[in-house]
């Protein structure tokens, strides 16, 4: 069975300062990975994923994730926050599995930065 | 041009009255999804269509009927409303109906029932 942690429900930054959302995953099966940002009351939006091929993937504005199967992790990094990055961040698994394209979503991490 | 369109953006109602939230992807996709998510952000499926045809179906109320009329459409209908149906809906489309593939969602439906 497919899950996703979370590790932080919210994270603070200062304007400037790098970014870590941490994301563990669970999978049966060579799993695909994204990150989707929710801004307020706005949609979803994929930032990037993984789905096999290079382990570190570079994404929309600046963010890039490591895929790590040793430690079955997802963090999702930028080396600079601004005030625009503000939001909901989703980490998503969906497993490789020949089935039905199921995405199973992470509890949310919201993102504040601070000038 | 919007990829993945939902209406109406938000939506008001009374409990026990039947209501329609429509979504309409321009993207050529073959399969169409509906997520709920509830107060505290957390995502989940509910239904999926592959061309016209149901190949998802969470543990949902029997109250809620979505129906794909053409590949481009995905509708969601729930009868006799309840409180704990409040929720954001989002409709999403991908590709194709094969696991992990990347999903474009709408900006989603705001539902309140009163």
């Amino acid at each position: 069975a497919q899950s996703v942690t979370q590790l932080d429900s919210h994270v603070s930054v200062s304007e400037g300062t790098p970014v870590l959302l941490r994301c563990n995953y669970s999978s049966s099966y060579s799993p695909s990975l994204f990150w989707y940002v929710q801004h307020p009351n706005k949609g979803l939006q994929l930032l990037l994923k993984y789905t096999s091929a290079a382990t570190l993937v570079k994404g929309i504005n600046g963010f890039e994730a490591e895929f790590k199967k040793s430690e079955t992790s997802f963090h999702l990094t930028k080396p600079s926050a601004h005030m625009s990055d503000a939001a909901e961040y989703f980490c998503v698994v969906s497993d490789r599995n020949g089935g039905y394209n199921k995405l199973i979503f992470g509890a949310g991490t919201r993102l504040a930065v601070h000038p | 041009d919007t990829a993945v369109s939902q209406t109406p953006k938000y939506l008001v109602t009374q409990m026990g009255n039947d209501k329609s939230i429509k979504c309409e992807q321009n993207l050529g996709h073959d399969t169409m999804y509906w997520y709920k998510q509830d107060s505290k952000k957390f995502l989940k499926i509910m239904f999926s269509y592959n061309n016209k045809e149901l190949i998802i179906n969470e543990t949902v109320p029997n109250r809620f009927s979505p129906k794909s009329p053409d590949k481009a459409h995905l509708n969601l209908h729930i009868n006799s409303l309840e409180l704990g149906d409040s929720a954001v809906y989002f409709c999403a489309s991908s590709q194709v109906w094969t696991s992990g593939r990347e999903q474009f969602f709408g900006p989603g439906t705001r539902l309140t029932v009163l």
